[in-house]
């Protein structure tokens, strides 16, 4: 059963400090990987996707890494701020599946002043 | 504005009462997807569209409906509510085509109380 496991559950960190929140899957035959930000009562947006051949990619102060090869992906966060507090989800696609798309649980982050 | 928009945002209602939560997007995406948020599962699919007239179940459709009979719009129906209804629902958009370049578009979600 493809899978998708996220740690921490949650994280408590102070504003200006750097965070790496980690995603480890089951899910196969893999496509990509996406993380997504969900602010409180809204829907996730996109932050990055990866795919098989990827190993880093960066957007802005978010910078996500993939090992296919340990099914593990991580998301690092530089120099938090405020605005960071959500929730970020894993999503983890299938090729060849319709249903595409699993969900981690989501590692809820919250950057105090 | 590129957007998936839902309507209600909030409901409260009782049980067996039937609704209907509504899910418009205007990206001309043929892939329309429902999802239901609860604490610690994460989103877990309920149905989803490929194109118009065609719908498919996801990993729990039991005691829900859709229909698909625009592009934009996918509606969600609970014909006889539970209280175990009771959660955050999410409908989501996309182009169609290959999984690996296809990135949902979420609403802004309706959370739904069911007593």
């Amino acid at each position: 059963k493809n899978q998708v496991e996220q740690s921490p559950q949650s994280l408590i960190i102070l504003e200006g400090k750097n965070c790496t929140l980690q995603c480890n899957y089951t899910v196969s035959p893999f496509s990509n990987l996406r993380w997504y930000k969900q602010d409180t009562g809204r829907g996730p947006v996109s932050l990055t996707i990866m795919t098989f051949s990827e190993n880093t990619k960066s957007n802005g102060r978010y910078t996500a890494t993939l090992d296919a090869d340990t099914k593990q992906s991580s998301l690092h966060i530089t120099a938090s701020q405020l605005s960071d507090s959500a929730s970020y989800i894993c999503v983890v696609s299938a090729i060849g599946s319709a249903r595409q798309l699993t969900f981690g649980s989501g590692t809820q982050l919250t950057v105090l002043p | 504005e590129a957007q998936v928009t839902q309507n209600p945002r909030y409901l409260i209602t009782v049980t067996g009462k039937k609704l209907t939560v509504t899910c418009s997007q205007n990206m001309n995406h043929e892939y329309m997807s429902w999802y239901r948020q609860d604490p610690g599962l994460g989103l877990r699919q309920i149905y989803y569209s490929m194109n118009v007239e065609v719908t498919d179940k996801g990993d729990v459709p039991e005691g829900y409906k859709v229909s698909r009979k625009e592009k934009r719009n996918f509606p969600l129906i609970l014909e006889s509510p539970s209280p175990n209804q009771t959660s955050l629902y999410f409908c989501a958009s996309s182009f169609a085509g290959p999984a690996s370049l296809r990135e949902q578009f979420f609403g802004p979600g309706t959370r739904l109380t069911v007593l």
